[in-house]
């Protein structure tokens, strides 16, 4: 099974700041197979991107995704206010036909 | 609009029986596949299993296989996902999605609200 590890674990940052999150996968990834959630505090979460660059409906272009094979980014290039929350990478394994969440990422405000 | 509308939050004692709904509108119920999704309290996201409802097939993840049945009626429009027993580690947050499948993008796309899960003798 794929493991995905997300760092920082926390980030701490400023409005206006720019983001970098990480996703590391134990084994090369199919791009098209990698999505980024953001989960606000007593909220469910919510798809940002899929395809590993693709950002769905309604998400600001201050979002993007990069990477392939066994490493990812999410970028938010300039945090605004309503930014600051925890943000999950996600795969899906065609051997196993299994999902599967990295550990999450928590941006906080500084 | 394609919704997820969940059931009420639960509250049940170790050794019970539940069932909690996921009842989808806005879409033809059977073109999106179902996925379940378990966040424990301060903690991650799980993926559990998934169901398609045109056929009911399903598949779980390892983790918990055996312990959960996941299950849906077309004719309504819902999904469940069911525990025969109950234990004080079910507590948790459980969340259904809309898995989108279209042979090269996998990924979850409408969420529910999700439905509190409270074990406590």
């Amino acid at each position: 099974e794929i493991v995905l590890t997300q760092s920082p674990g926390t980030l701490s940052l400023s409005p206006g700041e720019r983001a970098t999150l990480s996703c590391r996968a134990s084994q090369s990834v199919s791009s098209s197979y990698l999505a980024w959630y953001q989960q606000k505090p007593g909220q469910a979460p919510r798809l940002l991107i899929y395809g590993a660059s693709s950002r769905a409906t309604g998400i600001p272009d201050r979002f993007s995704g990069s990477g392939s094979g066994t490493d990812f980014t999410l970028t938010i290039s300039r945090l605004e206010p309503e930014d600051f929350a925890v943000y999950y990478c996600q795969q899906y394994g065609s051997s196993l036909r299994t999902w599967t969440f990295g550990q999450g990422t928590k941006v906080e405000i500084k | 609009e394609v919704q997820l509308v969940q059931s009420g939050a639960e509250v049940k004692k170790p050794g019970e029986s539940l069932r909690i709904s996921c009842k989808g509108s806005g879409y033809s119920f059977t073109s999106y596949w179902i996925s379940w999704v378990r966040q424990m309290p301060g903690k991650g996201l799980e993926w559990m299993g998934r169901i398609d409802p045109s056929d009911s097939y399903t598949n779980y993840s390892p983790s918990f296989q055996g312990h959960v049945t996941i299950s849906a009626d077309k004719s309504i429009s819902t999904a469940y996902l069911q525990w025969s027993s109950l234990k004080a580690s079910d507590t948790a947050m459980y969340y259904c999605a809309t898995l989108m499948v279209t042979g090269y993008y996998y990924y979850m796309d409408v969420w529910g609200k999700g439905t509190t899960v409270t074990v406590s003798s």
